[in-house]
């Protein structure tokens, strides 16, 4: 099975103030992706990479999020500004149909 | 607009008996089906997935069963175990490998 690690794990922010996560795949696969999960509701997905390249971003809020994978393996995703309802944890996952998640980054914006 | 439901918040079942978890669908272009455990604090953990053109998919303890025209599946877990105590996800993906999730029913088993 794949592996995923994400840091920090956890992370408290002010509003209107930046953030930024990682995630390393421990294993390599083409394909990763960034979801939000909002408290009681299901991940949903945000950005899809092949390689370096974004395949899609139409949830993406591009106006404060932004993304990138470099050199086909690591990615970072930012927020800046963070607003109230970023408010969520944040989750790296790669793989096909069958998708392998990290642990997470949970982060609060106070 | 849901495109994958989980109508059950929660279920509560006892130790040794049957846990059925329950999930439907809207999009007919979906043709790969998954479950995910959730502990707290963690990430998903990927279970058990059926493909459109398989009607049931056995993996120990767990089976899943898909039932196209009416857009449903669902998940068996026999025997339930204490351990299975978690929110289970259902997601459902096309082609592109987008996974859309439902809300999660959360499971709790009792000994």
């Amino acid at each position: 099975e794949a592996g995923v690690a994400q840091s920090p794990r956890y992370k408290i922010i002010e509003k209107r103030q930046s953030v930024a996560f990682w995630c390393n795949p421990i294993s390599g696969h083409a394909t990763l992706y960034w979801y939000q999960q909002i408290l009681g509701q299901g991940p949903k997905l945000l950005i899809q990479f092949q390689n370096n390249g974004v395949v899609d971003d139409s949830q993406l809020p591009k106006d404060r999020f932004s993304a990138e994978r470099l050199k086909g393996v690591d990615s970072t995703l930012k927020i800046q500004p963070a607003k109230l309802e970023d408010s969520a944890v944040y989750l790296c996952a790669i793989g096909g149909n069958e998708q392998f998640f990290g642990p997470g980054t949970r982060l609060t914006v106070l | 607009d849901q495109q994958v439901k989980q109508n059950s918040p929660s279920l509560s079942v006892q130790e040794g008996r049957i846990s059925i978890l329950n999930c439907d669908y809207t999009n007919s272009m979906f043709d790969y089906f998954l479950w995910y455990k959730k502990y707290p604090a963690e990430g998903p953990t990927f279970l058990i997935s059926i493909s459109s053109i398989k009607d049931k998919n056995e993996d120990g303890r767990f089976t899943v069963f898909l039932n196209k025209s009416a857009k449903h599946l669902s998940l068996h877990i026999v025997p339930s175990q204490p351990g299975d105590s978690a929110v289970y996800f259902c997601a459902a993906t096309g082609s592109n490998y987008k996974l859309t999730f439902g809300k999660g029913t959360l499971l709790t088993v009792n000994p």
